[in-house]
């Protein structure tokens, strides 16, 4: 079945470092790629929608210079987490959209996450 | 607006007993989707079900089985005869068409099967 794989799965540095997380669909092309964050025992919440070629369009109350997405193809979704704080420290997870089918009936697959720790 | 509510922080069974996970949504859309996923202790996401709003049946796959009912704007889902392996935290969720893919989920509902 489709697949996409989230790079790292876990990741621990130093406050101030920046950070990217890589998601890719690998057997499909994705129009759309969204990125969700959860806190500890919370729900997932939509932080930003990533569409190849064009910028990506954020929710409301999430800051487009803290968390940077690149859709640079139609597989490959990047989200940098810039100048790092603990505040941040988070579970990040892709989902992708697959470029098949009509609208609606597009299916979506999720990647497995990254677990995010800023010290 | 749109709004999913799941009332139950954390449901606790004793393995073999059915658990119902409740979901109620809210949503001004006359098409729209309704999901469940299952994400165990390791964090990623199972998917589970998705339902559309003009298919009213309910559903059955194994043990797992669902209940949607435009009327009450629930789609509840029960686990029957559970296993330890169920124990996770489960949300539902609610995309419509002009946001298609973009997922409001539920709080999530914890659930613990013990042995």
């Amino acid at each position: 079945g489709a697949v996409v794989s989230q790079h790292p799965s876990r990741v621990i540095c130093k406050s101030g470092t920046s950070v990217k997380i890589e998601c890719r669909s690998l057997d499909f092309q994705a129009t759309t790629m969204f990125w969700y964050r959860q806190f500890p025992k919370q729900s997932l919440m939509l932080m930003a929608t990533s569409n190849e070629g064009s910028k990506a369009t954020y929710e409301q109350g999430v800051e487009k210079d803290k968390f940077l997405i690149n859709h640079a193809s139609l597989t490959l979704s990047t989200l940098t987490v810039t100048s790092a704080h603990p505040e941040d420290s988070s579970f990040y997870i892709c989902s992708a959209r697959e470029r098949r089918g009509q609208g609606y009936n597009q299916p979506q697959h999720f990647g497995d996450g990254t677990r995010l720790s800023i010290l | 607006a749109q709004k999913v509510t799941q009332a139950q922080t954390e449901i606790s069974v004793v393995e073999k007993e059915d658990v119902t996970l409740d979901c109620v949504y809210e949503t001004r859309d006359t098409t729209y989707y309704l999901f469940w996923y299952k994400q165990p202790p390791s964090g990623e996401l199972v998917f589970l079900i998705r339902r559309n709003s003009f298919d009213e049946q309910n559903e059955i796959s194994g043990r797992y089985s669902w209940n949607f009912q435009k009327s009450t704007s629930s789609f509840n889902f029960t686990i029957t005869a559970s296993q330890v392996v169920d124990s996770a935290v489960y949300f539902c969720a609610l995309a419509t068409t002009d946001s298609w893919g973009k997922l409001q989920f539920g709080a999530g509902t914890q659930v613990v099967v013990t042995p």
